[in-house]
């Protein structure tokens, strides 16, 4: 079974400077998808940015990038110019490749509360 | 507008209670699910919906019953609940029961308390 890890249960980042949050995930797939979801005070998670496996370019939102490393299983979230905003919940999750029929349901880390200080 | 709509926000219910919450999604997925989130824990998948016929129940206790009467709304029963029973529920909609390109929609959850 596919696992995820985020080994920082706690962040924190000064307002406009960068943090890094990791996630790190197993998987015998050479084709899947990994996203990454915040999830404030308000409760709603909301997708933040998504890559797929074959793609080898990092995927960018605005000032959300990812570092994905397919060779290390490594899917880190870079959120640069930090804003109060941004303070929440985030969650690292992980997708099987399409036409699965079990076991395709995204599976999630345990989060990173991130704390932004102004 | 979140498209995925969770009543109600907030519930207290005493053990020997009968109550349901219920969710609702207007964007045309076609999958629905139940998500319970305790403090410290990952997110645990409760049930999955695809086309209204349930197709996934991780070994969740019959005290939680699901009903999809149609693909836009999904409902959690929930009868003679235990104190360890109260979390956040999320309900969440996709594409497809795999979850789709783009991952899921999610609600704003209702927060489940057991007295």
């Amino acid at each position: 079974a596919q696992t995820v890890t985020q080994s920082q249960p706690e962040m924190s980042v000064q307002e406009a400077e960068t943090v890094t949050l990791s996630c790190t995930y197993d998987t015998s797939e050479s084709d899947y998808y990994l996203f990454w979801y915040k999830q404030p005070p308000s409760r709603q998670m909301i997708l933040v940015i998504r890559q797929e496996a074959y793609k080898q370019q990092n995927a960018t939102e605005n000032r959300f990038s990812v570092n994905f490393q397919k060779a290390a299983k490594s899917f880190s979230l870079k959120i640069s110019d930090s804003q109060l905003g941004d303070a929440a919940m985030y969650f690292c999750a992980y997708r099987p490749p399409l036409g699965e029929t079990s076991g395709s349901r995204l599976t999630f880390g345990e989060g990173t509360q991130l704390t932004v200080n102004p | 507008e979140t498209g995925v709509t969770q009543t109600p926000r907030h519930l207290v219910m005493g053990m020997t209670n009968k109550k349901s919450l219920k969710c609702e999604q207007h964007l045309g997925h076609n999958a629905m699910y139940w998500y319970k989130q305790s403090a410290k824990k990952p997110l645990e998948l409760m049930f999955v919906y695809s086309l209204e016929e349930r197709v996934e129940n991780n070994s969740v206790p019959s005290r939680f019953s699901p009903e999809c009467p149609n693909s836009s709304h999904l409902f959690l029963h929930l009868h003679t609940l235990q104190p360890e029973d109260s979390a956040l529920y999320l309900c969440a909609s996709s594409q497809d029961a795999g979850g789709g390109l783009y991952g899921y929609t999610f609600g704003s959850g209702t927060r489940l308390t057991v007295v």
